[in-house]
């Protein structure tokens, strides 16, 4: 069975100071997608990135950045230059590559970022 | 184009009630899943829709339950409440392939709070 696991449950950091949330994943398959999701205290979930086990690239969107790494199963997120608005609940999540699994997600337990001024 | 839309955003009810929730998908999306939040046990999975058939199941009892009309909009309800079914219930689309439909971003909706006394 898929696990994903956000060992840090809380985070508290200055404003301007890099960030990395942790994430680490178990599947069996081959073939799978992992993501990420922003939770702001208004309790939408909001979509930041999908990718698939094949790509291994690093990516990177603005103050966002994605380190990928299959040997680790570690799918971590970075934020460069916090700011208060990225204050937030940050999910991974797994889904794995089966018609048994439809888009079904499974998240980790998230963590809960605070950016104070 | 419009985001996931749920109502009511709110709900209170009491023990032994039941409770409809309504979703509504982003427009071209096909598959709609269900997901409940609460404190104690993260986000999890309840079911998936796609062409007005249940797609996949998490490990919920039968209470809960769900629809799926043509136009894509869904339902879920819940028979008999118990005080644990208090929970943030959110609703996610995603575009919906009849094959390889595993995987596919999905894109949630702010969530119905759901207030059992």
């Amino acid at each position: 069975a898929q696990k994903v696991t956000q060992a840090q449950t809380e985070i508290s950091v200055v404003e301007k100071e890099d960030v990395t949330l942790d994430c680490v994943y178990e599947t069996r398959d081959t073939t799978y997608y992992l993501f990420w999701y922003k939770q702001p205290p208004s309790g939408e979930l909001v979509f930041l990135i999908r990718r698939n086990s094949f790509d291994e690239q690093n990516e990177i969107s603005g103050r966002y950045s994605w380190n990928f790494q299959k040997s680790t199963s570690s799918f971590n997120f970075t934020i460069t230059a916090s700011q208060v608005v990225d204050s937030a609940v940050y999910f991974c999540a797994l889904s794995e590559a089966r018609e048994t699994s439809g888009s079904r997600l499974t998240f980790g337990e998230g963590t809960q970022l605070t950016v104070n001024p | 184009k419009a985001g996931v839309t749920q109502t009511p955003r709110y709900l209170i009810k009491t023990r032994g009630q039941q409770v409809t929730l309504s979703c509504s998908p982003i427009s071209g999306h096909r598959s709609v899943s269900w997901y409940q939040q609460t404190p104690g046990q993260g986000l999890q999975f309840l079911f998936e829709y796609f062409s007005e058939t249940q797609r996949n199941k998490g490990n919920f009892p039968g209470r809960f339950s769900g629809r799926q009309f043509s136009n894509s909009r869904s339902e879920m309800n819940v028979s008999t409440l118990e005080l644990g079914d208090s929970a943030l219930y959110l609703c996610a689309s995603s575009l919906g392939r009849v094959r390889r439909f595993y995987g596919e971003t999905q894109y949630f909706g702010p969530g119905t709070r759901l207030l059992v006394l």
